[in-house]
């Protein structure tokens, strides 16, 4: 069946530059968009990045462009999310997300369980 | 910058009929947009409900339908059950590659 599985969270520091890593399964990865998607503590849904079904176009939201960089190795069916400069309030559960379709065009129709990272001192 | 908008909070009887909507803070929602909704219980994973405007996600029953209602998108539920009581998320493309979700309706059923 589809699965998404994200890993990688943790406690970090602030300034710290983790990877999560999606490892998908189930469904022809190559030919999806794929997002990330957090929530930070008892609050709402964030969407962070988007890549599409070949690598070719990325896009991200102000709070993060500039210091996330979203990846996919189609060979290998997993998703990335490099973060760099990591602050505090990028404390969150991070989702990835099947898009529905190649590109941006689509939201997101399948979800992973979340990795949790906590920015902490 | 673009704000979506949904109710903070909305309560409808066991058996009753809720819409939810998706607006924005300037202008009108069309299926340009994208509109798509998702339903969270604490601690779980969002699970997708509409996308596209009004395709229903694999799985989830015809109580849920999507729509475009005025200028907003809406989430209609129809003989809300106990277990609809969730929060519920909307999401927009507002172009640029760009995606935005609303703050959320908490939904109870009593």
């Amino acid at each position: 069946q589809v699965q998404l599985v994200e890993s990688g969270g943790g406690v970090v520091q602030p300034g710290r530059s983790p990877r999560l890593s999606c490892a998908v399964s189930g469904f022809t990865f190559s030919n999806y968009a794929m997002h990330w998607v957090r929530q930070a503590p008892d609050k709402g849904l964030e969407w962070v990045a988007v890549i599409w079904y070949d690598g070719s176009n990325k896009y991200y939201a102000d709070s993060v462009k500039g210091r996330f960089t979203i990846s996919r190795d189609n060979s290998n069916n997993t998703l990335y999310l490099q973060m760099n400069s990591l602050r505090v309030e990028d404390t969150a559960v991070y989702y990835c997300a099947r898009g529905v379709g190649a590109t941006t065009r689509g939201s997101f129709d399948i979800w992973g369980q979340g990795t949790m990272v906590t920015v902490s001192s | 910058q673009t704000v979506v908008t949904q109710e903070p909070s909305f309560s409808v009887s066991p058996g009753g009929t809720v819409t939810l909507t998706c607006g924005l803070s300037s202008g009108s929602v069309s299926t340009s947009y994208y509109p798509s909704w998702y339903q969270q219980t604490p601690g779980q994973a969002p699970r997708t409900l509409i996308y596209t405007t009004n395709t229903r996600s694999s799985g989830v029953p015809d109580r849920f339908s999507g729509s475009i209602l005025g200028n907003k998108a809406a989430l209609t539920i129809t003989g809300a059950q106990a277990d609809d009581e969730s929060d519920y998320y909307c999401v927009l493309y507002v172009g640029s590659g760009i995606w935005v979700f609303g703050g959320g309706t908490k939904l109870t059923v009593l």
